[in-house]
């Protein structure tokens, strides 16, 4: 089955830094990524995917980046703030069933 | 739109006693629910995909028996833990799709705002 592997699993930047998490995934034929932001106690909310036709997919202060060769995608966030501040998921997953298989999850702590 | 909710957002329970966990698609109709276990600061693990009018896929080491999953309509899944024990406590979360998107989302996973579940 699918692995996913993310880091770090701890990042603390100052405001307005960015902040880049990294996921790597084992099987070729996975082709949506999605990431997920979860703050304590809440549900999971998607803030960008991206699919395997695509190398770069931008939201404002959020990025994405994927490269299928190297089984590797990252999360880019600019300009942090301090309501950025959660744990991220990514995950990985291919068509048919589409079931997200997650990675272990980064807490970001951004300082004011 | 794609609003999943759960009920109850909370449950305490004693040993022994059983638990059931609503997931609810509340406009939008999903053949397909899954259902999580999220320990506290680790990763969402899939514990079953849950399919209406069907019986329930379960994940390598989830027992069937103990976690009863029931989808009998489009908008409701329901997860029940039976004979509940300390070790179950966690917090439970639902998700589902909206196979009615167009634009190529349809596998994109709506949460519930998930149950903490608390044995004792």
């Amino acid at each position: 089955g699918e692995n996913v592997e993310q880091h770090p699993s701890t990042l603390s930047v100052q405001e307005g830094d960015s902040a880049v998490i990294k996921c790597t995934y084992s099987d070729s034929a996975s082709n949506y990524f999605p990431w997920y932001k979860q703050e304590l106690g809440k549900r999971p909310q998607l803030i960008i995917d991206i699919r395997s036709n695509v190398g770069e997919k931008k939201d404002q202060r959020i990025a994405v980046t994927l490269n299928k060769t190297a089984k590797h995608f990252s999360l880019h966030i600019t300009e942090t703030q301090p309501e950025d501040s959660a744990v991220y998921f990514c995950a990985a997953s291919k068509g048919g069933s589409y079931i997200p298989t997650f990675g272990r999850g980064t807490s970001l702590i951004v300082h004011p | 739109g794609a609003v999943v909710s759960q009920h109850p957002s909370w449950v305490i329970c004693k040993s022994g006693t059983s638990v059931k966990i609503e997931c609810r698609s509340l406009d939008f109709q999903a053949t397909t629910m899954f259902w999580y276990r999220q320990f506290p600061k680790q990763s969402l693990m899939l514990m079953a995909t849950s399919n209406e009018g069907s019986k329930a896929t379960y994940e390598q080491g989830v027992e069937k028996d103990k976690f009863l999953i029931n989808h009998a309509s489009l908008t409701l899944s329901t997860l029940t833990v039976t004979s509940a024990h300390p070790e179950d406590s966690s917090f439970y979360i639902c998700s589902a799709r909206d196979p009615g998107l167009a634009g190529g989302t349809a596998y994109e996973q709506y949460f519930g705002p998930g149950t903490r579940l608390t044995v004792t």
